[in-house]
């Protein structure tokens, strides 16, 4: 069974930093493209950064470049989200999804995101 | 970057009754990477349909998606009790992903 599970979240003071981790399970974590989304309060969900297999193609939302970092370890099957500069319009629930593909999706190759983990919550006040 | 505006923002039916989501791309997207999600209050989301008409696994024929371009519809056949939800569309990019701001299906 695929699991996602993360962690790291709680409350920090505007400027402060936190380090989320998705720990994975059930399926080969290293052929997987990962992904963070996150959800604002009374809010729709927002991309905030992906990472290809090896860690070489990493891409950012302007809401987060030059702040936050993710990165992997294959060899324990972790992603992470490194937050600096927290704002607090980054308060949200952060939730790590696996990307899926298909190769033979009538006619290409489409791509998803197939497995979500439940999110941990991050609030960032004075 | 590519913009998803989906509507309605609110669509209030009654179970067995048939729900039509929209979602429209401020540019071609094909329909190879434009997804849809169900997303219920403290759980995870959960994909509904992958390539824009491809039902993911476990998911009932009561959902279908079809469009290709700019115009993309999700279809809900009869609203059943546990339907009621948010739904969001969603486009994997080549450097920015991109989500529609959800439609909430509620019950009227």
């Amino acid at each position: 069974e695929v699991q996602l599970v993360e962690s790291g979240g709680g409350l920090v003071k505007p400027g402060g930093s936190l380090r989320l981790s998705c720990e994975a399970s059930g399926f080969d974590f290293s052929s997987h493209r990962m992904t963070w989304v996150r959800q604002a309060p009374g809010k729709g969900l927002e991309w905030v950064s992906s990472l290809s297999l090896s860690s070489t193609t990493i891409h950012y939302a302007d809401s987060v470049r030059g702040r936050f970092t993710i990165s992997r370890d294959n060899a324990r099957s972790s992603l992470y989200l490194q937050l600096n500069s927290l704002k607090v319009e980054d308060t949200a629930v952060y939730y790590c999804a696996r990307v899926g593909s298909t190769r033979y999706c009538g006619g290409g190759s489409c791509f998803y995101y197939d497995y979500w983990g439940q999110g941990t919550v991050v609030t960032v006040s004075s | 970057e590519i913009v998803l505006t989906q509507s309605p923002g609110t669509l209030s039916l009654s179970p067995g009754e048939r729900a039509t989501l929209s979602c429209r791309a401020s540019e071609n997207v094909g329909r190879y990477f434009l997804a849809w999600y169900q997303h219920k209050p403290g759980q995870a989301p959960r994909l509904l349909i992958y390539g824009a008409s491809n039902r993911a696994t476990d998911i009932p024929d009561r959902f279908s998606g079809r469009g290709t371009g700019t115009d993309f519809t999700l279809t809900i056949s009869r609203l059943e009790p546990e339907d009621f939800a948010v739904y969001y569309c969603h486009h994997y990019g080549t450097s920015q992903d991109t989500f529609g701001q959800g439609t909430k299906v509620e019950i009227k």
